[in-house]
């Protein structure tokens, strides 16, 4: 079975442009998560998703929204990209959101803005 | 959510040798914790989990020790070889429908000397 998978795996935005990121979770799993990693660090929650809804939300600007398909598929947005938003964009999926229930993440989107 | 940290930003050990990575964390509200791998360019690899109801959960070659009374959680290593050279990440959630998210602490570098 496939994991996690994102796309595009590489890209660079000039300043003020916008972004979407994709992401399609494991077979079967309800939930999807996002998170932001910057080089050096761990990876910081952005927002979860369960059933089409938004369960969650790190502590980010509204630059940064999402939103989750029927098919469980995610996308997230990013508005007015500021050089700061470089980093690796992380998707994870669970069976749904309850803890215990094992998180898997996909190999993230790397994004520079320059 | 409160921050989950590590003890140690780099750890050196020798092929063959067991390694232990240190996690401390401070919400005691948690109950789900995670240990990922993460190699250079990478996501998060799962590795082990373990629940609050939990002190002990072993996998292959790894074991996850988890101490509530003084929020304390390792994974150890037996035999390390040199593919388990990476950044390993401990993560926390609650029972709260996973809605904060993990929250991750820096990470640790596992070197395995020859």
């Amino acid at each position: 079975d496939a994991g996690v998978t994102q796309s595009p795996t590489h890209l660079i935005k000039t300043r003020g442009q916008h972004v979407t990121l994709r992401c399609s979770p494991i077979s079967g799993h309800k939930s999807v998560s996002w998170y932001q990693q910057v080089l050096g660090q761990g990876p910081q929650f952005i927002f979860q998703y369960y059933e089409k809804e938004e369960r969650g939300r790190g502590n980010f600007p509204d630059r940064f929204s999402a939103r989750q398909f029927p098919n469980y598929s995610s996308e997230l947005n990013v508005n007015a990209l500021l050089l700061g938003d470089s980093a690796l964009y992380l998707c994870a999926s669970s069976r749904d959101p309850r803890s215990g229930n094992t998180i898997y993440f996909g190999e993230g989107s790397w994004l520079t803005v320059v | 959510g409160e921050s989950v940290g590590l003890h140690l930003p780099t750890l050196s050990v020798q092929e063959g040798d067991n390694s232990i990575i240190n996690c401390a964390y401070s919400n005691s509200a948690s109950d789900y914790f995670i240990w990922y791998k993460q190699e250079s360019g990478k996501g998060p690899q799962f590795i082990i989990d373990i629940r609050s109801n939990m002190d002990k959960r072993q996998g292959q070659r790894v074991t996850v020790l988890l101490n509530k009374t003084v929020k304390h959680l390792s994974l150890q290593i037996a035999a390390t070889q040199p593919g388990d050279s990476a950044v390993y990440f401990c993560a926390e959630t609650d029972s709260g429908g996973g809605a904060d998210g993990l929250t991750f602490g820096k990470g640790t570098h596992l070197i395995i000397q020859p």
